[in-house]
């Protein structure tokens, strides 16, 4: 079945600093999602890509859809702490939607 | 504010009982998702249901059993409870069936002691 690893599990970024976090799948996607979960809360949408190779900007956040398809990424520029939180993505295939483990961000001031 | 309500916000039974979680979906949305998220842990997707329709099976354990009726609110009925079955528990609510992003209510907290 359709598999969405995303990578790495936990990212300790300094402050000011940049990182990017990465989504794999097993299958080709229709299109991936991108949703975030503050420490307590609930996930929250971020943004959706559909096309091969698209790329869209939330601010400092870049998200990135691979030419294949198969693959996402989320970059984040200047973290700041208010860029705690668990970032998940979602990958939809024959509109079923797999959700990746996270990746949990912490942010030393 | 998502627009999803989940009742109740935390929830304490003890091993073997059982529970009821309900989940009022955003004004509009037809799909109702349950996920399970265990401590540090990802989101465990459960079962789906749209317009009243069961749509999606994840791994639903036998003890659980979900509907959505006819006002398009869910609920999610959780027996014979173990430890294990300690986690928050997401409804998740999409204007149809395909595609649509997800907005999650803030989830119910279960602790079985």
């Amino acid at each position: 079945g359709q598999q969405v690893m995303q990578i790495p599990q936990y990212q300790h970024v300094q402050e000011g600093e940049d990182f990017t976090t990465y989504c794999n799948s097993s299958t080709t996607l229709s299109n991936i999602q991108w949703y975030k979960q503050r420490p307590g809360g609930h996930p929250v949408f971020l943004i959706q890509l559909v096309k091969s190779g698209e790329v869209k900007k939330q601010k400092r956040l870049t998200f990135q859809f691979g030419e294949a398809k198969k693959n996402s990424s989320l970059h984040i520029t200047a973290t700041q702490t208010t860029d705690v939180g668990t970032y998940f993505c979602a990958g939809i295939n024959d509109y079923k939607l797999s959700f990746g483990a996270g990746t949990t961000v912490t942010v030393r001031a | 504010d998502s627009g999803v309500t989940q009742t109740p916000k935390h929830l304490i039974t003890a091993t073997g009982q059982r529970v009821t979680l309900r989940c009022s979906p955003r004004s509009g949305d037809l799909s109702v998702y349950w996920y399970q998220q265990s401590l540090d842990q990802g989101l465990q997707f459960l079962i789906q249901y749209y317009n009243g329709e069961e749509r999606a099976k994840g791994n639903i354990l036998e003890r659980f059993s979900a509907q959505q009726f006819p006002d398009l609110h869910s609920e999610l009925n959780l027996s014979s409870l173990e430890l294990g079955d300690s986690a928050l528990y997401f409804c998740a609510s999409s204007v149809d069936q395909r595609n649509s992003p997800l907005h999650f209510g803030n989830g119910t907290r279960l602790t079985v002691t």
